[in-house]
């Protein structure tokens, strides 16, 4: 069955390291989206990918990179993470167009803490 | 102002009782999705919906675009029912703008 995994699902690491999650999908989808999700913020928009080669920042995206250089993945980078990334983080993928566009699939997220 | 508000914020029921969830939107979009989040858990969507009324067991989602509202119900809950409740719309640029969630608990 297609699916959309996330990986590491749960890192402890430092202030100022690098810090890289996974996302990767099976189901060909062109839209790739990476959200964090903190308490009385709800699910807020980091970076977003319409395709590969194409990357965009959403609302929150200072502090993180992504990556489109095929179909099934969309890596976050957190190029020197901060005390306040620490959150759950969540990948999803969209269909563009035909049967099922625009369905939403989640990953089921990754808990990243920053001492 | 968000751009996508849920009401109410929380809301405990007894089994059996039947669940309102709102959503009101202030943004042209294309579609509106249903999602949920059980505690700890990952996100499940349950409806994307552009018009009208859909149904899929005891959950049923309508919407109107005019008013730019949607409603979220719940016929007979369950205490397996409890969860987070989002409601999300998809933008005219494809974007997905999410609501803060209704936290659900049904009590047995």
């Amino acid at each position: 069955d297609a699916e959309i995994t996330q990986s590491p699902r749960h890192k402890i690491t430092e202030t100022g390291r690098q810090v890289t999650l996974a996302c990767h999908q099976t189901w060909n989808h062109n839209n790739m989206f990476w959200y964090r999700q903190d308490l009385g913020h709800g699910l807020r928009l980091i970076h977003y990918s319409y395709g590969v080669q194409d990357t965009n920042k959403g609302e929150v995206s200072d502090g993180y990179s992504v990556s489109r250089s095929n179909t099934e993945d969309l890596p976050l980078t957190l190029e020197s993470a901060a005390s306040s990334q620490t959150s759950v983080y969540f990948c999803a993928s969209s269909k563009t167009s035909g049967i099922w566009s625009g369905e939403l699939f989640f990953g089921e997220g990754s808990r990243l803490t920053v001492l | 102002k968000n751009e996508v508000e849920q009401s109410p914020q929380n809301l405990t029921a007894q089994e059996g009782e039947f669940i309102t969830i709102n959503c009101s939107y202030s943004v042209g979009i294309s579609a509106l999705h249903w999602l949920q989040q059980h505690p700890g858990g990952g996100i499940v969507s349950l409806f994307m919906l552009s018009s009208g009324k859909k149904k899929h067991g005891r959950l049923i989602a309508t919407i109107n675009i005019q008013e730019k509202h949607s409603s979220l119900h719940i016929t007979a809950s369950h205490p397996r029912d409890s969860a987070v409740y989002i409601c999300a719309v998809r933008a005219r640029d494809d974007k997905i703008i999410f609501g803060k969630g209704t936290r659900l608990h049904i009590l047995p």
